[in-house]
């Protein structure tokens, strides 16, 4: 079982905090590392993919790095609002099909105003 | 992109009964995922549905309790038989999407009484 381990669980900030959360994972066999967000009944979406070790990838005030030989990978948070309210969800292939993935049990953020 | 119309969003069943869950997608797609996420767990896959196939299922579900249908490229279901407490979860589906990320329905809340 290729487990992913997610931390901190839970997180409450205030509107304007910066914020980052943990995925750690096996690193043997890698192939590709998602992680996406998760709102109260939406459907999870994608935020990254990541497949190459030192991998940074950014879209508006959030950005990931990636670490494919120690097995972590860092979601960041710049300037946090009440609408990133949401579950950070990471994931892992470990085949080649995109939707065969093993999931981490998330972070959830609350971002006060 | 590909845009997944999941149904019923939430349902609320007595322990012993049956639901299905339908979920069809706006392209014709090769691999439909379907995923549970039990309360504080992670998203777990069930089973990969292939059509004009028996779906594939991961260990620990079996198709006597899950029983799946995928009678065409755009849709599939997903049966939750016999249902007990231990069966409220989020129950998603999932369709491969490009070469870089996963395509999710809305998801279905099930709690079980």
């Amino acid at each position: 079982i290729l487990n992913v381990e997610q931390s901190p669980q839970s997180l409450h900030v205030q509107e304007g905090d910066s914020t980052n959360f943990t995925c750690s994972f096996p690193s043997s066999n890698f192939y590709a590392l998602h992680w996406y967000r998760w709102e109260t009944a939406k459907s999870p979406e994608a935020l990254f993919v990541m497949t190459l070790n030192g991998d940074e990838k950014k879209k508006g005030r959030i950005s990931a790095t990636l670490n494919t030989k120690e097995g972590y990978s860092y979601l960041y948070i710049k300037g946090s609002q009440p609408e990133d309210s949401a579950t950070y969800l990471c994931a892992r292939n470990y085949g080649g099909s995109q939707g065969n993935l093993i999931f981490g049990k998330g972070t959830k953020l609350s971002v006060k105003p | 992109s590909a845009v997944i119309s999941q149904k019923p969003s939430r349902d609320i069943c007595q322990r012993g009964t049956s639901l299905t869950i339908q979920c069809q997608v706006d392209s014709q797609v090769t691999m439909m995922f379907w995923y549970r996420q039990q309360p504080g767990q992670s998203l777990t896959l069930i089973a990969t549905a292939n059509q004009g196939s028996e779906a594939t299922y991961e260990s620990g579900f079996v198709i006597d309790k899950f029983p799946i249908s995928r009678p065409n490229l755009t849709f599939s279901t997903l049966t939750v038989s016999n249902m007990s407490p231990e069966d409220s979860s989020i129950y998603l589906c999932s369709v491969d999407g490009t070469a870089t990320e996963a395509f999710f329905g809305q998801g279905t809340r099930l709690t079980v009484v």
